[in-house]
Order: C-alpha cells, then sequence, then structure tokens
C-alpha cells in the first residue's frame, strides 16, 4: 500500500523567514496531494492541495510543487508569521483512502 | 452548517474492555473514514464507510469494526482493548466514494487505556 516519509520531523524558523517541508510517497498511482495543518488541540484543516496534472500550485504564502518521476512534493511557506505554528501533514491519495505522513513541527522563531 | 462532531471528546478504559465512538459527518456528506492518532504521529487510517458498507481498510486488526448509519453517521468499536490503543480518534467526512478532495475532520475522541 501507499506509504508517504516526510521530512524534517521538526523545524525552527525565525519569523519572516521561509519554511520548506519535503514528502515522499511510494504508490506512482497517486494524484491527490493534501497538506494538512493541525493546530494544538486542534482538528487537521486542509491548507493546499496539489493534483498529479500540475506541478505547482500557490495561495498567497504557500505553494506546493509536486514532482511525480521522482514520487516527491515539498510545502513552502514564505514570510512566515506566528501563527504559522503548528503540525503539518502532507498525505496523498489514488482517488479512495487518504495516507498521511507522520508531521512536521513547525516553530516559528521570535 | 455543522461540521463533523464526535463523541465522546474523551473516554478512559481498562484493558481488555470495549468502547463505541460515534461520528456524525458533516451535512450533504455521505462517506465517513475513521483515523488513530497517537501522540506526536500522524493520522493512521483505520477504514471508511460509504453506503453502509466498509470500502476501504488500513492495516489494523479485527478488533476494530466499524458501522454506518443510512443517516450516514457512523460508529468505530474497538474490542479487548490494549495499552497500546490509546491515542486520539478522528472522524473525517467526504462526498463520495474516491477522496479526490477535501476530508473534513472532527475534533476527535481522546481514549485513554489503562
Amino acid at each position: 500500500g501507499e506509504n508517504v516519509e516526510q521530512h524534517p520531523s521538526t523545524l525552527s524558523v525565525q519569523e519572516g523567514d521561509s519554511a520548506v517541508i519535503k514528502c515522499t510517497y511510494s504508490d506512482s498511482a497517486s494524484n491527490y496531494f493534501p497538506w494538512y495543518k493541525q493546530e494544538l488541540g486542534k482538528r487537521p484543516q486542509l491548507i493546499i492541495d496539489i493534483r498529479s496534472n500540475v506541478g505547482e500550485k500557490k495561495d498567497q504564502r504557500i505553494a506546493v510543487t509536486l514532482n511525480k518521476t521522482a514520487k516527491h512534493f515539498s510545502l513552502h511557506i514564505t514570510e512566515t508569521q506566528p501563527e504559522d505554528s503548528a503540525v503539518y501533514f502532507c498525505a496523498a491519495s489514488k482517488g479512495d483512502k487518504i495516507i498521511f505522513g507522520k508531521g512536521t513541527r513547525l516553530h516559528i522563531l521570535p | 452548517d455543522a461540521g463533523v462532531t464526535q463523541s465522546p471528546t474523551h473516554l478512559i478504559k481498562t484493558r481488555g474492555q470495549q468502547v463505541t465512538l460515534r461520528c456524525s459527518p458533516k451535512s450533504g456528506h455521505d462517506t465517513v473514514s475513521w483515523y488513530q492518532q497517537a501522540l506526536g504521529q500522524g493520522p493512521q487510517f483505520i477504514f471508511q464507510y460509504y453506503e453502509e458498507e466498509e470500502r476501504q481498510r488500513g492495516n489494523f486488526p479485527d478488533r476494530f469494526s466499524g458501522h454506518q448509519f443510512p443517516n450516514y453517521s457512523s460508529e468505530l468499536n474497538v474490542n479487548a482493548l490494549l495499552l497500546g490503543d490509546s491515542a486520539l480518534y478522528l472522524c473525517a467526512s467526504n462526498l463520495g466514494t474516491g477522496v479526490t478532495g477535501e476530508l473534513f475532520f472532527g475534533e476527535g475522541s481522546r481514549l485513554t487505556v489503562l
């Protein structure tokens, strides 16, 4: 079955700097790649997603890139702010169940 | 518009006991997926229900079972509880058999097994 690896497990960046989180997936049939943000004690919420027919997608300070050949995708957050502190999960799906990575805890340092 | 609701929010059980967790999907959604989230880990897929049938199942033992009702609500049952079953159990809903869009999560049921 699908396996999603996520790195790093913890990331600390200065406020205003950029953060990058990387994921790889194993099933080449996967075609949908969402990213979820989970704040402490809260439910995971979708922040951005990308489908396999697109290489890059941007939404304000957040962007996701997908390399289907290498089976990896990345989340980029620019101009980080304190409210970006949370755990971020990448995930992959081929139209059925969604499989999540283990998460990256992002700390925004003042 | 009510989102995904889960009950109970917290519960404590002892080893060997059985537990039932409940989920009402977001209005208009017909598919419910259950995830187990251990502390500091990502959500792990347990199973998915659509049209009152289990459509997909993750790598969980038969002690984990579920049900979906005609109103699309769902239950997760865990028998013969083990200490390792302590986790946050998340219910997520979406529309349709294929997960091609956003999953909406509930706040979860935190299970502690002593």
